[in-house]
């Protein structure tokens, strides 16, 4: 089945610095979603981004489909961005979806 | 309701015991999932309503595991002869169109004693 990798597993900030989060995508895909799942466990739809760039507010995504990969970036990131980025991918058109292993954020006041 | 709603939050069972997990979905969401979260990784998917009929159910475990949406509104997750290794948080999403734009409850942590 699909793979689905992201890096860095872990990723310790100084409030006010940005940050890049990959996800790597082992097969073709009709969507992307990125998640954010907060220290007490809400798991939070950040963008559906099948391609290209969205952006809101301080976070925005890129995926580039054809080389199979998804980028989230953090700008000027706050206490509040800590917790979990998952990114997960359907894997041949069916509408589960799978994920990444996520990368654990901590930003340190 | 405005979001996902999950009941109980918090469940603690007795190896061997059956338990249920209850999901209400956003109104108007036809497509409601089932997913469990270990500690420390991501979500695994379980089971996918499309309306009252479960459209894909290839992430059940075992057939211990059983999930209805008799309505196509609230969906009840049912485990029999709980195991140890059935503890888990359990996610319940819910969209308004298959696979897109999910919206995740607060979850069901279950712990078998």
């Amino acid at each position: 089945g699909i793979q689905v990798e992201q890096s860095p597993p872990d990723l310790i900030l100084q409030e006010g610095a940005n940050s890049t989060l990959r996800c790597n995508f082992s097969d073709s895909v009709n969507n992307l979603q990125w998640f954010h799942q907060n220290p007490w466990g809400q798991l939070i739809n950040l963008f559906y981004i099948p391609s290209g760039t969205k952006q809101n507010g301080r976070l925005s995504a890129t995926t580039v489909a054809t080389e199979r990969y998804s980028l989230l970036y953090i700008s000027s990131s706050q206490t509040t961005d800590s917790g979990v980025y998952f990114c997960a991918v359907p894997p041949g058109g069916y509408n589960k979806l799978i994920f990444g292993a996520g990368t654990r954020l901590a930003v340190h006041p | 309701g405005a979001g996902v709603s999950q009941t109980p939050s918090n469940k603690v069972t007795e190896k061997g015991k059956y338990v249920e997990l209850r999901c209400d979905p956003i109104s108007g969401h036809t497509a409601l999932y089932w997913y469990r979260q270990s500690l420390g990784q991501g979500p695994e998917f379980l089971i996918y309503f499309q309306g009252t009929g479960a459209a894909d159910d290839s992430g059940l475990p075992n057939d211990r595991f059983f999930a209805v949406r008799p309505e196509g509104s609230v969906s009840t997750l049912k485990i029999q002869r709980t195991e140890r290794g059935d503890s888990a948080v359990y996610l319940c999403a819910s969209s308004s169109q298959g696979g897109n734009g999910y919206t995740f409850g607060s979850g069901t942590r279950l712990t078998v004693v």
